[in-house]
């Protein structure tokens, strides 16, 4: 089936400091998008990507879709506490947008 | 902001038994969906809804389970006979077009004993 190979699976940061982390894939997805998932909640949408090659920012967060359509990464810049969760990258090939999610990385930002 | 409401937020029950879980997607979406996330692992696609049919399912979704949307405003998650390795989180989503970014519930906790 379908995988999303994300990394890096945990990071530890001081409050302040810019995070990346990125989404690779062996094909293609027509979608990506980006969730965060505090505990015991539900994922929740930060930014989408519908183009090859879109750049697309929303606050402190910059997401890019690969223009072979077969990664993306995310960047927060300017980390604060309420970063801490889990991200999730996810793709979509069909247009009936069955999303194929990546591990998720753990994100922790000292105060 | 409108929201996709799930119910129960914990639901216990016996190994064998029955269980349906329910969603409320929000009201002028079109497309449903169930994802699974076992403890500490990746969200999993279980099944997808669209115009009062399966759209499509993963390989999780066997016969076991069940969807149906049994009136205008409710899409339920039916797992006929459950096993320990169906202890999940059970997300239920909808959207209003396929690619408008999904809209997640807080989840169903489902532990079987």
């Amino acid at each position: 089936g379908q995988q999303l190979n994300q990394s890096p699976q945990s990071m530890f940061i001081q409050e302040g400091e810019d995070v990346s982390m990125n989404c690779t894939s062996s094909s293609i997805f027509n979608t990506w998008l980006w969730y965060k998932q505090d505990p015991g909640e539900g994922p929740v949408l930060l930014i989408a990507l519908y183009k090859a090659g879109e750049l697309t920012s929303n606050g402190r967060l910059t997401a890019q879709f690969g223009i072979t359509r077969k990664d993306s990464f995310l960047n927060i810049s300017a980390s604060i506490p309420s970063d801490v969760g889990i991200y999730f990258c996810a793709g979509s090939r069909t247009s009936y947008g069955k999303l194929t999610f990546g591990q998720g990385t753990i994100l922790t930002v000292h105060p | 902001e409108p929201e996709v409401t799930q119910t129960p937020s914990h639901q216990v029950t016996q190994m064998g038994q029955e269980v349906i879980l329910r969603c409320v997607p929000i009201s002028n979406h079109l497309y449903f969906y169930w994802y699974r996330q076992i403890l500490g692992q990746k969200v999993e696609f279980l099944v997808s809804f669209y115009n009062n049919e399966i759209s499509e399912k993963s390989e999780i979704f066997d016969d076991q389970f069940s969807v149906e949307r049994p009136d205008g405003s409710n899409f339920t998650l039916k797992i006929r006979s459950t096993k320990l390795e169906d202890s999940a989180m059970y997300f239920c989503a909808s959207s209003k077009a396929s690619f408008d970014g999904y809209t997640f519930g807080s989840g169903t906790r489902l532990t079987v004993v």
